[in-house]
């Protein structure tokens, strides 16, 4: 069955450094991969998608994440937080070989600290 | 069983046409979350109601609108629809106003296929 790890519930980043949200994956075929991110009092917002191709995938508001497929793993990244970046983020996956719903990891609270 | 129902589960019609998508929270949430997945974009959020009022708007289109009843099941209306709309459109539910994730019990959605 297709499943998503969120390891951390809570990340903690110095504003100005980079950071780095975790999230592995499950899948039976070939991955599609999501990052979402949740404002409070807000519904998800699409931050990027791998599907296929460069493992390095670029999204909204400077973040980007990379597909790596040896380790099952679809990082989320930023070079440099800004405090506005602190919310909760949700890796989700799909099965490209399956047409089930899109599965979402449990969430990564991330804080930046100013 | 999340305790959101949707229907219908699945819905064909035409480009052009009006449909109206049907939501009920679980018992006792107050939260109603509307959601387009498409295979391009994924999991779109479109819209929020809380009690009855608009809460959050996200990426939903002029074409679509959304209320929110008395009795708390929402409805969701697609008009002048396009090849494009076509997508599994999920309601979700929360007991507040706010909404994490995993707070959020989403029903198993209703597909839509405007041909």
């Amino acid at each position: 069955a297709q499943s998503v790890a969120q390891p951390e519930d809570q990340v903690n980043v110095a504003e100005g450094n980079p950071l780095t949200v975790k999230c592995t994956y499950s899948v039976s075929g070939n991955p599609y991969l999501f990052w979402y991110v949740q404002y409070p009092n807000r519904g998800l917002q699409f931050l990027l998608k791998y599907i296929t191709g460069d493992n390095l995938v670029k999204g909204s508001y400077g973040f980007e994440a990379e597909f790596n497929k040896s380790q099952t793993s679809f990082h989320l990244k930023k070079p440099s937080a800004l405090v506005s970046d602190s919310a909760l983020y949700f890796c989700a996956v799909r099965d490209m070989n399956r047409d089930d719903k899109i599965i979402f990891g449990k969430g990564t609270r991330l804080h930046i600290l100013p | 069983d999340s305790g959101v129902t949707q229907t219908p589960k699945h819905l064909i019609t035409a480009t052009g046409q009006r449909v109206t998508l049907r939501c009920s929270p679980r018992s006792g949430d107050l939260s109603v979350y509307w959601y387009q997945q498409s295979l391009d974009q994924g999991l779109q959020f479109l819209i929020q109601y809380y009690n009855g009022e608009e809460r959050a708007k996200g990426n939903i289109l002029e074409r679509f609108s959304a209320q929110q009843f008395p009795d708390l099941h929402s409805e969701l209306n697609l008009s002048s629809l396009e090849l494009g709309d076509s997508a599994l459109y999920f309601c979700a539910s929360s007991v507040g106003a706010g909404g994490l994730l995993n707070e959020q019990y989403f029903g198993p959605g209703t597909r839509l296929t405007v041909t």
